[in-house]
C-alpha cells in the first residue's frame, strides 16, 4: 500500500495545549494537505504546504515539511475542545487524486 | 454557495443486493473523486474523474463497483451483488480542477450497511 502513516493514531489532550501530529509518507509529492474530520461528516481542508516549502502558517495551525524525511508535521496552538476531531494528511502527486494517511483521533477535553 | 451534496445519507440493504450512491459536486467544479472509509479507518481512493477524459479507476476494488458521471456534474457509484465488506461510509469529494494542488472539497458520505 502507498498510504502514509500518522502518528500518533490517538492523542488526548486538556484545552489550551498545544497538539503535533506527525504524517510520514511514501510518494514523491508535489503538495502535502491536512485534512480535519468531525465525526459523522466529511473532511475539510484544512492547509496545504508545497513541495518547495518548509513551514506555513494559518491561524493556529502550523505545518512543516521535511521532503528528505517524508514527512510532515501539524500543530494545534492553544487548542479548543471544538478541535476534537480526526486529522489526516494527504500526498499530492502528478496525478489528480490524493493518497490519504489513517488519520490522528485528536480529542480536546475541557 | 452549496457544498458537495450526497444521497442517501443512510443506506441499509440485504447481502447481493445492487446499491446506487449520488454525488452532486460542487457547481463548476472538473474533478470528481470517490472515497470509500471504514470504521476508524483512513480514505481509500476508489475512482477520480477529470472533465471529459477516461476516468482512473485504478482504486475500484473488484468489478462489482462501477461509477458514472454525466458532463461535469452528477456522479453515481453502484455496487452489485453487495457483500458484508462493502460496509462503509463512501465519500465523495470535488475539486476546481484535477491539478492536485487543488484542495478536495468533501460530501459528508453516504453510510453503507450491508446485512
Amino acid at each position: 500500500s502507498q498510504q502514509g502513516e500518522e502518528d500518533p493514531q490517538a492523542l488526548s489532550i486538556q484545552e489550551g495545549e498545544n497538539a503535533t501530529m506527525n504524517c510520514s509518507y511514501k510518494t514523491s509529492i508535489n503538495n502535502l494537505q491536512w485534512y480535519r474530520q468531525n465525526s459523522g461528516r466529511g473532511l475539510v481542508h484544512l492547509i496545504l504546504i508545497r513541495s518547495n516549502e518548509r513551514e506555513k502558517h494559518s491561524g493556529r495551525l502550523r505545518v512543516t515539511l521535511d521532503t528528505s524525511k517524508k514527512s510532515s508535521s501539524l500543530l494545534i496552538t492553544a487548542s479548543r475542545a471544538a478541535d476534537t476531531a480526526s486529522y489526516f494528511c494527504a500526498e499530492g502527486g502528478s496525478q489528480g487524486n490524493l493518497i490519504f494517511g489513517k488519520g490522528t483521533k485528536l480529542s480536546v477535553k475541557p | 454557495g452549496a457544498g458537495v451534496s450526497q444521497s442517501p445519507s443512510n443506506k441499509v440493504t440485504e447481502k447481493g443486493k445492487d446499491v446506487e450512491l449520488r454525488c452532486d459536486p460542487i457547481s463548476g467544479h472538473t474533478a470528481l473523486y470517490w472515497y470509500r472509509q471504514r470504521l476508524g479507518q483512513g480514505l481509500e481512493f476508489l475512482i477520480y474523474f477529470q472533465g471529459n477524459s477516461a476516468p482512473d479507476k485504478s482504486g475500484l476494488p473488484s468489478d462489482r463497483f462501477s461509477a458514472e458521471r454525466t458532463g461535469e456534474s452528477v456522479s453515481t457509484l453502484t455496487i452489485q451483488r453487495t457483500q458484508q465488506e462493502d460496509s462503509a461510509v463512501y465519500l465523495c469529494a470535488s475539486s476546481f480542477s484535477g491539478n492536485s494542488n487543488q484542495p478536495q472539497h468533501f460530501g459528508d458520505g453516504t453510510r453503507l450497511s450491508i446485512l
